[in-house]
């Protein structure tokens, strides 16, 4: 299938400062991504969607200027969270649709903030 | 009630049992269902990639659609503990754009 690529995997930053997380389609472009936020033992809860060339959608109760979301081309997608406090901590993966193929998601990012 | 429904399990079953796991769901708009294995702390693995009603196999792997039910299974035939994981299952309409809608994922454990 195809690949999508996301990095770092695991980020520990201090409180107040911003981590930026990257996520590129290896083999496929991909004009939509899709972030997503894990809690342990829970389901992926949408964050938003990414539009290449365009702003992000993001879903209710998620702040835009918390979670700035750049798709700057075809094949790479990026959220910073910015200002980040310890609720921010979470598992965040990204995912790409191949048209035709389906969805497919990053190995996803660990956040920890202190 | 929640679009997609799925027993949160945990579904303990032994080595080489075969596994089924489904979703229901409301929504008669959505066309496209997969599945996805997740390892813990990992990102979602595509299992299977179905349209519409109907049967899928590949491997141990067979995804079964029912639209008329909106229901969907996977089967894992000769299950192994590398199968223990959490399984999800997800769905989407038609349109290129839209979001997928998720199940809340059935922790599987096979016990060697």
């Amino acid at each position: 299938g195809a690949v999508v690529s996301q990095h770092p995997s695991r980020v520990i930053c201090k409180s107040g400062t911003s981590v930026k997380i990257e996520c590129r389609s290896l083999d496929f472009q991909a004009t939509t991504m899709f972030w997503y936020r894990q809690f342990p033992k829970q389901s992926l809860m949408l964050m938003a969607t990414s539009n290449e060339g365009s702003k992000a959608t993001y879903e209710q109760g998620v702040e835009k200027d918390k979670f700035l979301i750049n798709h700057a081309s075809l094949t790479l997608s990026t959220l910073t969270v910015t200002s980040a406090h310890p609720e921010d901590s979470s598992f965040y993966i990204c995912s790409a649709r191949d048209p035709g193929q389906g969805s497919f998601f990053g190995s996803g990012t660990q956040l920890s903030v202190l | 009630q929640k679009e997609v429904e799925q027993d949160p399990g945990p579904l303990s079953v032994p080595e080489g049992a075969i596994v089924s796991l489904n979703c229901t769901y409301s929504n008669s708009a959505f066309q496209y269902f997969m599945w996805y294995r997740q390892y813990s702390r990992k990102g979602p693995e595509l299992l299977m990639y179905t349209y519409s009603s109907g049967n899928k196999e590949d491997g141990r792997f067979t995804a079964q659609v029912d639209k008329s039910s909106k229901y969907i299974s996977l089967f894992i035939r000769d299950s192994q503990p590398s199968d223990s994981a959490t399984y999800l299952c997800a769905m989407r309409g038609s349109n290129a754009g839209n979001m997928l809608t998720f199940g809340g994922g059935t922790r599987l454990m096979v016990k060697p």
